[in-house]
């Protein structure tokens, strides 16, 4: 089954401590990207990835990092969490080149930073 | 997603048709896309429309588009409940890799 799968799904933290989302898509896409989703804010990007290697910032990046090792998977990493990146996340992917090609996302990784 | 407007929130009977208004700013947008989002889930892309089209429709949903005004609207005829859902409106811009969504429309639909 084509799917975008992300871990954890709920994760709660403290200030400080380093944590990593993982997402993985067995769909062979080239293009993945993380999302973040506030009330009354809508999606916003955090980063995306056009192919192995290739990251780039999108709208909301700070405090963040990830990394593109292999097609399949893009982590999020959060080296210093913080109360203002409690939120729900989503990695999502689409093929890469084709402007009406859909994004899957994965079911979400919602996150408490106390 | 301020650039991209919807209202919050939308309350229909089951059997009625619904519709959902997003209103956008960039007159460039090459792609404008309706996601459905259920509980606990991603989001799930329900259709989309090309720039250069007025309307489209697949089965129970037809999309409108006005260029001029830029408002895009979601109608789906013969509302069920398990449409109850969240439905997101986003655009691709000429030149940008990331899609602007909206805040999300809340549909419940009332037995």
């Amino acid at each position: 089954e084509a799917q975008v799968t992300q871990n954890p799904r709920y994760l709660i933290t403290v200030t400080g401590k380093k944590l990593t989302v993982t997402c993985s898509q067995n769909m062979n896409h080239e293009y993945m990207s993380w999302y973040r989703q506030d009330p009354g804010l809508g999606l916003r990007q955090i980063y995306y990835s056009m192919n192995v290697e290739v990251t780039d910032k999108g709208d909301v990046p700070e405090g963040y990092k990830v990394s593109r090792k292999e097609k399949r998977n893009f982590p999020l990493i959060l080296e210093s969490p913080s109360p203002n990146q409690t939120s729900l996340y989503f990695c999502a992917s689409r093929q890469q080149g084709a402007h009406n090609s859909p994004l899957h996302f994965g079911n979400g990784t919602r996150l408490t930073v106390t | 997603g301020e650039d991209v407007e919807q209202s919050l929130f939308l309350s229909v009977r089951e059997g009625d048709s619904s519709v959902i208004n997003c209103t956008y700013t960039d007159s460039s947008s090459t792609y404008l896309y309706w996601y459905k989002q259920e509980p606990g889930a991603g989001l799930q892309l329900l259709t989309y429309i090309f720039s250069n089209m007025d309307m489209k429709q697949d089965q129970r949903l037809t999309v409108l588009l006005n260029k001029k005004d830029k408002h895009l609207s979601l109608r789906i005829a013969d509302t069920q409940t398990g449409d109850s859902a969240i439905y997101f409106c986003a655009e691709r811009r000429t030149g940008r890799r990331a899609l602007t969504f909206g805040s999300g429309t809340r549909l419940q639909v009332q037995p």
